[in-house]
């Protein structure tokens, strides 16, 4: 089983709508959970982390955790073409803190 | 100002060959990573430096052989290179007290063996 799960996608949705991507983790004593997007061509880049069970919202993503179930969402409402990107979610695994990533799920926004 | 910068940006080699990747950040952090990102996006840890000491060493080969001169550079020099050592290969830092999972990425540095 990898450490960090992700679809690889790609995953497509119009121009407006909500883009649910999903990410399943293995180390049970994981505390901390990392979005970065990847742009064609360029370097990761944090967009957002969360550390508790629930929701945490910055302007148009959110991040949920459910560490029971040992899951982690992102959401991004209202999806703009911008948005198509490779989304990376990352785990710091409980022994020795290093950070571990999915594979990334593609995510193409259409106009 | 380029907070985390690598050097080169891309590099085309032959098989056997030895080659170097520089990286530098200005950001005043102390703690200094490479990252091995494959053709299928994968990002895989493969060194950390914290403060010049290395504190996370994957299981990578001996070819492989980071070097820290001081806690703002960290260079990567890859001996006998193969064609599966082809692949993007990012410089990463982040700052003392900070979680390890909040990092800053150079752009990158592709190398194609061929």
């Amino acid at each position: 089983q990898k450490e960090v799960e992700q679809n690889s996608g790609p995953l497509s949705v119009p121009e407006g709508a909500i883009a649910s991507l999903n990410c399943t983790y293995s180390d049970r004593g994981s505390q901390s959970f990392f979005w970065y997007r990847q742009y064609s061509g360029k370097s990761p880049e944090l967009i957002m982390f969360i550390y508790s069970n629930g929701d945490k919202e910055d302007g148009r993503f959110t991040a949920q955790l459910n560490k029971a179930s040992q899951y982690v969402s992102l959401l991004i409402r209202d999806s703009q073409p911008s948005d198509s990107a490779t989304y990376l979610c990352a785990v710091t695994l409980n022994q020795g803190g290093k950070l571990i990533f999915g594979q990334g799920t593609e995510l193409s926004v259409k106009p | 100002d380029t907070a985390v910068s690598q050097t080169p940006k891309y590099l085309v080699t032959q098989m056997g060959n030895d080659k170097s990747i520089k990286c530098e950040q200005n950001l005043g952090h102390d703690t200094m990573y490479w990252y091995k990102q494959d053709s299928k996006k994968f990002l895989k840890i493969m060194f950390s430096y914290n403060n010049k000491e290395l504190i996370i060493n994957e299981t990578v080969p001996n070819r492989f052989s980071p070097k820290s001169p001081d806690k703002a550079h960290l260079n990567l020099h890859i001996n006998s290179l193969e064609l599966g050592d082809s692949a993007v290969y990012f410089c990463a830092s982040t700052p003392r007290g900070a979680n390890t999972g909040e990092l800053f990425f150079g752009e990158g540095s592709r190398l194609t063996v061929l």
